[in-house]
């Protein structure tokens, strides 16, 4: 089965500067999402990415797809308070969507 | 467009009684997935449902649980006498086709005294 190991466990960084967490998986990619999870609540979609090399931004959030190493990375600009939370990657290991895989999660905390 | 709505937000059980769980998926999605999020460990897939039909279930425990998504009304999650493990966070997540992405809803916080 499909694994998904996400780096850092957790990060601290102080606002205004920039930082990177990873996703790598165990197996071929299919599709690749992240999630932004605020503690105790639902799930709030970031970005899909489903070819190598494929990027995607949204506002200050930066997202690469490596489809030969197998691994995704999330890259936050100039963070602001409002970025803290759990960071979720979410893998489709079969092609068929029809259940995702995740990650643990990143814990990222932003110092004002 | 409201998005996915589960209810409730809170539940308390005693073991031994039954947990029911609502989802009701985005307008115009008729895919829904269950998943499970305990304490320290991950997003865990249970079940996936589209209209009447369990589509893949290969994520639910053998017993005691039991999902549906009838034509009329929203999906329920259903657990039969609850014992303390079961206690977790359980969200819903809903898509309009299966290729597309699926987007969550707020959970059900599941506690079992």
């Amino acid at each position: 089965s499909q694994e998904l190991e996400q780096s850092p466990q957790s990060l601290i960084v102080q606002e205004g500067k920039n930082l990177t967490i990873n996703c790598t998986s165990s197996k071929t990619l299919y599709g690749l999402y992240w999630y932004k999870q605020k503690y105790g609540e639902g799930l709030i979609f970031l970005m899909m990415l489903q070819k190598g090399g494929e990027e995607k931004s949204h506002e200050k959030i930066t997202a690469k797809l490596d489809e030969k190493k197998q691994q995704s990375s999330l890259h936050i600009t100039a963070s602001q308070p409002s970025h803290a939370g759990i960071y979720l990657c979410g893998a489709d290991g079969s092609g068929a969507n029809s259940k995702l895989t995740f990650g643990k999660g990143i814990t990222l905390s932003v110092r004002p | 467009n409201a998005g996915v709505m589960q209810n409730p937000r809170h539940l308390v059980r005693r073991r031994g009684q039954e947990a029911r769980l609502r989802c009701s998926p985005m307008k115009g999605h008729s895919h829904v997935y269950w998943y499970r999020q305990l304490p320290e460990e991950g997003l865990k897939f249970m079940v996936y449902l589209q209209k009447e039909n369990i589509i893949d279930e290969s994520g639910m425990p053998k017993e005691r649980f039991s999902a549906e998504f009838p034509k009329e009304g929203p999906s329920i999650l259903r657990i039969q006498q609850v014992v303390r493990g079961d206690s977790a966070a359980y969200f819903c997540a809903s898509s309009p086709t299966r290729q597309e992405t699926q987007y969550f809803g707020p959970g059900t916080r599941l506690l079992v005294l």
